[in-house]
């Protein structure tokens, strides 16, 4: 079944330490798209990216980054620089034309230790 | 600035009854809206859409209605089952100076149907 897949489905980050979240998607899809969600609010864009080895900020990138060297990979780093990494991540894809749905992975939890 | 909001934080239905949900908007450049439902621990599901050139879709027991002058969209569902309890996300799209079509989320509602 095409979809996107997001791992690990739970993270912990210690103090001082990055880590990177995996999305990875089948659907042959062009345009990935980074999302955080925080409790109580909508989601938010981190970063996005239209084509393989393009990518743009999105309106909360600043402590993370990200790098797209395969069209079905788009994996997020949470760099340490990033003081409230704690959050559920968002993974998601978008075929071509202005009428179509992203379409998300299940998410990531990330939590500090 | 929240371009997109759903004033309603939760919205409490019984079941077999009508659901009704709201959103507004601030920018006049969005063309595209979309529902999604999000379960706990999930990523969001998409639900329905409509464009800007039209007032009305439905799919099924989900209508949505767009009320361009005002701003305003709003999503029913009829009947209402239990199975519909989960938040639901109002989103917008226009083209941004990037050169791409972004999605700018509402917070959400979450909506229980009381069986």
């Amino acid at each position: 079944d095409g979809g996107i897949t997001q791992s690990p489905k739970y993270l912990f980050r210690k103090e001082g330490q990055n880590v990177t979240l995996s999305c990875e998607q089948n659907l042959n899809h062009d345009a990935m798209y980074w999302y955080r969600q925080d409790p109580g609010q909508g989601l938010r864009l981190i970063y996005y990216s239209q084509i393989v080895n393009d990518f743009q900020k999105g309106d909360i990138a600043e402590g993370y980054s990200v790098s797209r060297e395969k069209k079905e990979s788009f994996p997020l780093t949470v760099t340490s620089a990033q003081k409230n990494p704690t959050a559920f991540y968002l993974c998601a894809s978008v075929g071509q034309g202005w009428d179509q749905p992203q379409h998300f992975g299940d998410g990531t939890r990330l939590s500090i230790l | 600035d929240q371009q997109v909001k759903q004033n309603s934080p939760s919205l409490s239905v019984q079941e077999g009854r009508i659901s009704i949900l709201n959103c507004d908007y601030t920018n006049s450049m969005f063309d595209y809206f979309l529902w999604y439902k999000k379960y706990p621990a999930e990523g969001p599901t998409f639900l329905i859409s409509i464009s800007s050139i039209k007032d009305k879709n439905e799919d099924g027991r989900f209508t949505v209605f767009l009320n361009k002058s005002a701003k305003h969209l709003s999503l029913h569902i009829v009947p209402s089952q239990p199975g519909d309890s989960a938040v639901y996300f109002c989103a917008a799209s226009g083209f941004s100076g990037a050169g791409s079509y972004q999605l700018t989320f509402g917070k959400g509602t979450k909506l229980s149907v009381i069986p």
